[in-house]
């Protein structure tokens, strides 16, 4: 079974500093990568992924994420970070089940941004 | 286009008892999933419906039980409550079933066992 390790479970952050929340994966074949946020009282968004191609992938608000086959990582950055960042960020994998395909994820980094 | 919707949000029951959450996918949203979110196991995958019929199921007792009607609506039921079934209950919908596939979040359920 494949596994996500976000080894950071917060990550406190100045507002417009540079932001870096790590995640490791375990598997060793093709895998597709996912980079959620929570924000507090609300379900996950998506926030960019990992199919195939550029290694780098980018989100609409600023993240951007590389994929890393040598390391298994998937960090997720961000150059300049605002108040409105400060969420719950988890990093997932999707795991083949039987006909279908479920998210391992990780155990979520919350990044804490302030003033 | 509407999003997941859950409900109830927020739930109170005491052990001993059996509760019912309902999850409504996007329009034409065919794949429902269920998730728990717990403070010490973070998001653990509970099952997956698709067309109606359970495809996979995460490593739950089988008081956790769920289904899917024909309009892809999902309902899961967990009887005979424990305190550590506490949690944000999540559910997810997708068009398909590719590993690739964006799952859409609800806002969850808060459910309380006291």
């Amino acid at each position: 079974a494949q596994s996500v390790t976000q080894l950071d479970s917060q990550v406190p952050v100045f507002e417009e500093a540079p932001v870096e929340l790590r995640c490791n994966y375990s598997s060793s074949v093709s895998v597709y990568l996912f980079w959620y946020v929570q924000y507090p009282n609300q379900g996950l968004q998506l926030l960019l992924k990992y199919l195939s191609g550029s290694t780098l992938v980018e989100s609409i608000n600023g993240f951007e994420a590389e994929f890393n086959k040598s390391q298994t990582s998937f960090h997720l950055r961000k150059p300049s970070v605002h108040i409105s960042d400060t969420a719950e960020y988890f990093c997932a994998v999707s795991e083949r089940m039987d006909s279908s395909y479920k998210l391992i994820f990780g155990s979520g980094t919350r990044l804490l941004v302030r003033p | 286009k509407a999003g997941v919707t859950q409900t109830p949000r927020y739930l109170i029951k005491t052990r001993g008892q059996q509760v019912t959450l309902s999850c409504s996918p996007i329009s034409g949203h065919r794949s429902v999933s269920w998730y728990q979110q717990t403070p010490g196991q973070g998001l653990q995958f509970l099952f997956e419906y698709f067309s109606e019929t359970q495809r996979n199921k995460g490593n739950f007792p089988g008081r956790f039980s769920g289904r899917q009607f024909s309009n892809s609506r999902s309902e899961m039921n967990v009887s005979t409550l424990e305190l550590g079934d506490s949690a944000l209950y999540l559910c997810a919908s997708q068009i398909g079933t590719t590993p690739s596939g964006e799952q859409f979040f609800g806002p969850g359920t808060r459910l309380t066992v006291l």
